[in-house]
């Protein structure tokens, strides 16, 4: 379903723990990135990722990590430093050589129980 | 830092009416524009781009204008459907960075009254 897939689809977590949100992709796209999504705030960027075993911060970076050791996967974790990690968040990718929008994967929301 | 504005964040027409969502950006460097349209749960898909060197872009009933002077590019939806009931999100980025990060809008809710 659109060569990008995240999972799981909903997940729950206890306050102090630490959560990996998986997203992984058959399209052979050299970028990756992280977007988380809050109502009223639109999509801002975690992380990126342009080749294997690279990744930059995004503006929110704070809280998460993430990892590139294979070029179809690029796991986001939310650590317990993440304070407000309840929202829905979205993996994308692109092919670096070309001006093509995103193909995103249809999302994780998150939520602290 | 680099923003963009997206206006309005709800808007509601009746069905067969036009709509039109606004966005300005602040990165003169800005270079690419897509349109995303996510209903709810689900994805955003894109749904239309504009490159700068272009002003105007349409595919069916879907078109996007861009005014690089000032800065602005708005996506207009022609004889509107329930089915365009969704919310939709206006990016810019700069394809010279080599990054290609998004700056998205905050997005705008459309209803089409039946």
């Amino acid at each position: 379903d659109g060569g990008i897939t995240q999972s799981p689809k909903y997940l729950f977590r206890k306050e102090g723990q630490n959560v990996t949100l998986s997203c992984e992709q058959n399209l052979n796209h050299d970028a990756m990135y992280w977007y988380r999504q809050d109502p009223g705030q639109g999509l801002r960027l975690i992380y990126y990722s342009q080749i294997v075993n690279d990744f930059q911060k995004g503006d929110i970076a704070e809280g998460y990590s993430v990892s590139r050791e294979k070029k179809e996967s690029f796991p986001l974790t939310v650590t317990s430093a993440q304070k407000n990690p309840t929202a829905f968040y979205l993996c994308a990718s692109r092919q670096s050589q070309a001006i093509y929008g995103y193909t995103f994967g249809s999302g994780t929301r998150l939520t602290v129980v | 830092g680099e923003n963009v504005e997206q206006h309005p964040s709800t808007l509601s027409v009746q069905e067969g009416d036009s709509a039109v969502i606004k966005c300005t950006y602040s990165d003169s460097a800005s270079n690419y524009f897509p349109w995303y349209k996510q209903e709810l749960g689900k994805r955003p898909q894109l749904i239309i781009d504009i490159r700068s060197n272009v002003g105007e872009k349409k595919d069916q009933r879907i078109a996007v204008t861009l005014n690089k002077t000032a800065k602005h590019f708005s996506l207009h939806i022609t004889e509107t459907q329930p089915e365009d009931s969704a919310v939709y999100f206006c990016a810019a980025t700069r394809t010279t960075s080599g990054t290609y990060k998004y700056i998205f809008g905050t997005g705008t809710r459309l209803k089409v009254l039946a």
